[in-house]
């Protein structure tokens, strides 16, 4: 089954220890993205990459890191967290050549509360 | 900069009401639209898309049409049921990334 992939799915942290979420995805789609989602507010994109080494800031980056070292996996790093990084997060992906280029394919999410 | 405006909710219905949910758009170009529904505890799920003025996209027993001249991109449902009760997203897709309204939930009581 095609599919993205989080993990954990729900986290409850403290202020400064340092956390990573997973995501990864089966489709061999080059892009990959994070979003946080806020009441309110919609989605807001963190970080994005076009494929592997390639990265680049999204409306929201700062206190967040990214990484691209395999074409299916694109882990949010958080290396210091803070009370205003508590929000439901998403991974999304999508194929960068062909048809239906522009769809995004949503993870199942990643409630996390930083205490 | 490039904008989405939903309506706000919640929108409560009873059971085989009609639905609509507005949505209208900032964005120079011509940018995909996209509906997404969250169901409650899961993630996004595309529910229909549109590419083009005057495409209309349909899924589900809803439609949007997208609207140039209005900028505009409603939901509409000629009879909901129970189980469509969600958060629905409105986004349109513009270089790297989906630009999404603010969400609008629907309740829909038996």
């Amino acid at each position: 089954e095609a599919q993205v992939t989080q993990n954990p799915r729900y986290l409850i942290t403290v202020t400064g220890k340092k956390l990573t979420v997973t995501c990864s995805q089966n489709m061999n789609h080059e892009y990959m993205s994070w979003y946080r989602q806020d009441p309110g507010l919609g989605l807001r994109q963190i970080y994005y990459s076009m494929n592997v080494e390639v990265t680049d800031k999204g409306d929201v980056p700062e206190g967040y890191k990214v990484s691209r070292k395999e074409k299916r996996n694109f882990p949010l790093i958080l290396e210091s967290p803070s009370p205003n990084q508590t929000s439901l997060y998403f991974c999304a992906s999508r194929r960068s050549g062909g048809a239906d280029t522009d769809t995004q394919y949503f993870g199942p999410g990643t409630r996390l509360t930083v205490l | 900069g490039d904008s989405v405006t939903q309506m706000e909710g919640p929108v409560t219905l009873s059971e085989e009401a009609f639905l609509t949910i507005n949505c209208t758009y900032t964005a120079t170009g011509y940018p995909s639209l996209f509906w997404y529904v969250q169901y409650p505890g899961e993630g996004l799920q595309l529910l229909l898309k549109a590419t083009k003025a005057d495409d209309k996209g349909s899924n589900k027993g809803f439609e949007a049409t997208y609207r140039k001249e209005t900028t505009s991109f409603h939901l509409e449902k000629g009879s909901v049921q129970v189980s469509d009760s969600a958060v629905y997203f409105c986004a349109l897709s513009r270089y790297n990334k989906l630009i999404f309204g603010a969400g609008t939930r629907l309740a829909v009581h038996p």
